[in-house]
């Protein structure tokens, strides 16, 4: 069955620092893919997706490559912020209609000042 | 603002007890979800409904029931029988269920059994 796996965290990083979360997939077909993010106490909030091989999702400094090759779609940023600090989430949907997401187990990210 | 609005934020149960958690959205989707958030675990899909009045199981349905008798409402009802009920519980919608549709997220129900 489809399935998304993620780097262990937590990760933690000096402000302005690279940020690299890796995230992999198994999947049949051609799933959508993408990434959510959690600040602390809340729900969670589309980051950016990328529906087919090669393409970019990017949104608020962040990216992330569709690879069909590789089966991944790791998560960059060039230089974190303190409020970057949450938890990132990598999700596919797969090639039903269901519209149903299989979601990572999350990375929490903390940057310190 | 169209939003999805959870409640209660915090719930504590005695064993035994049923509760029900809220989930309404003005968005106008027509597709509901609720999933499970335990730490280290991600989420794990509870049900879902793709229209009114019809809704599915999900990976973890066991000890929980839910309904759809209106488009912007879906609660959801943890029962005695499941068996480990503390969890974040996060409502979701989507226009439909399009393999690109986006989720939009509430912002949780926190329920501790005492």
């Amino acid at each position: 069955g489809n399935s998304v796996t993620q780097m262990e965290g937590p990760v933690t990083l000096s402000e302005e620092a690279f940020l690299t979360i890796n995230c992999t997939y198994t999947a049949t077909g051609y799933p959508s893919l993408f990434w959510y993010v959690q600040y602390p106490g809340e729900g969670l909030q589309l980051l950016l997706k990328a529906t087919k091989a090669d393409d970019k999702g990017s949104n608020k400094g962040f990216e992330a490559t569709y690879r069909k090759e590789t089966t991944s779609f790791h998560l960059e940023k060039g230089s974190v912020q303190v409020s970057d600090s949450a938890v990132y989430f990598c999700a596919l949907h797969g090639s039903s209609n269901t519209g149903k997401l299989i979601f990572g187990q999350g990375t929490t990210l903390q940057v310190k000042p | 603002d169209g939003g999805i609005t959870q409640s209660p934020k915090y719930l504590f149960r005695k064993e035994g007890q049923n509760v029900t958690l809220s989930c309404e959205q003005n968005l106008n989707h027509d597709a509901m979800y609720w999933y499970r958030q335990d730490p280290g675990q991600g989420l794990r899909l509870i049900y879902y409904s793709q229209i009114v009045n019809d809704f599915q199981k999900g990976d973890i349905a066991e000890g929980y029931s839910v309904s759809r008798e209106k488009k912007e409402s879906f609660p959801l009802t943890v029962t005695s029988a499941q068996k480990n009920p503390t969890a974040f519980y996060l409502c979701a919608s989507s226009i439909g269920g399009g393999r690109a549709n986006v989720l939009t997220f509430g912002a949780g129900s926190r329920l501790t059994v005492l």
